[in-house]
């Protein structure tokens, strides 16, 4: 398997304008994560999927912050109007059964830049 | 609150020497405990999990972490490092019941050859 696949790598965006993250788990695996990594806050969990259907999005900053998963095999996370604030590293992650105990799998990321 | 704290946020080592990073939990019930890697230039990875049984449990490339429940601890040890290890390490809690993990602030760790 390819392992969790991120697009796109590096995004670099002036404030104000839309960013789609993209996100295609392993193949089987049931829960999808997405996670924001800070030097300020390290790695937040911002909302997680089981079976497609979020279960969690308490980590969500705030309504600029959305995050979709129409099928098994494809998730986005939208920001819109994207501020510098926003500049980190963003993964993906999937695992095969509860996050809470089976290994996740991460992408590579992608690293965002608003100016 | 669940929370994960580890206690050194960057670590210097001479290859051969002894490592142990800190790693502390505050969560309600029954807990499951893992230490990820992120390798620079590559994906966070898992080292090694806890769920239960001994609390002495060993990992990839020579790690082992030991789980003590009095005192809330989870750290991680190598009897002695390369310069291959110098990556970033995350400790992290999550239960059965719940769909998500707690990641500590992470600790990096540079070993000088």
């Amino acid at each position: 398997d390819a392992g969790v696949i991120q697009s796109p790598r590096h995004e670099v965006t002036e404030m104000g304008q839309e960013v789609t993250l993209r996100c295609k788990p392993i193949s089987g695996h049931d829960y999808l994560f997405w996670y924001r990594q800070t030097m300020m806050r390290g790695l937040e969990l911002l909302i997680y999927f089981n079976n497609n259907v979020p279960i969690d999005d308490s980590g969500m900053p705030e309504d600029r912050f959305s995050a979709k998963m129409p099928n098994a095999s494809f998730s986005t996370l939208k920001i819109q109007p994207s501020e510098p604030r926003d500049s980190a590293v963003y993964f993906c992650a999937s695992s095969y059964g509860t996050g809470g105990r089976e290994t996740q799998y991460f992408g590579p990321g992608t690293r965002l830049l608003v100016l | 609150a669940q929370s994960v704290s580890q206690h050194n946020h960057h670590v210097i080592l001479s290859e051969a020497a002894s490592l142990e990073l800190g790693c502390n939990y505050s969560y309600g019930g029954t807990v499951n405990l893992f230490w990820y890697v992120q390798y620079p230039g590559q994906h966070l990875q898992l080292l090694l999990k806890y769920f239960s049984g001994d609390p002495l449990v060993k990992g990839i490339k020579g790690f082992e972490a030991e789980f003590i429940k009095s005192k809330f601890s989870f750290n991680l040890r190598k009897p002695s490092v390369q310069w291959s290890d110098t990556a970033e390490y995350f400790c992290a809690a999550g239960s059965s019941n719940t769909g998500k993990l707690i990641f500590g602030q992470g600790t990096t760790l540079q070993v000088k050859p």
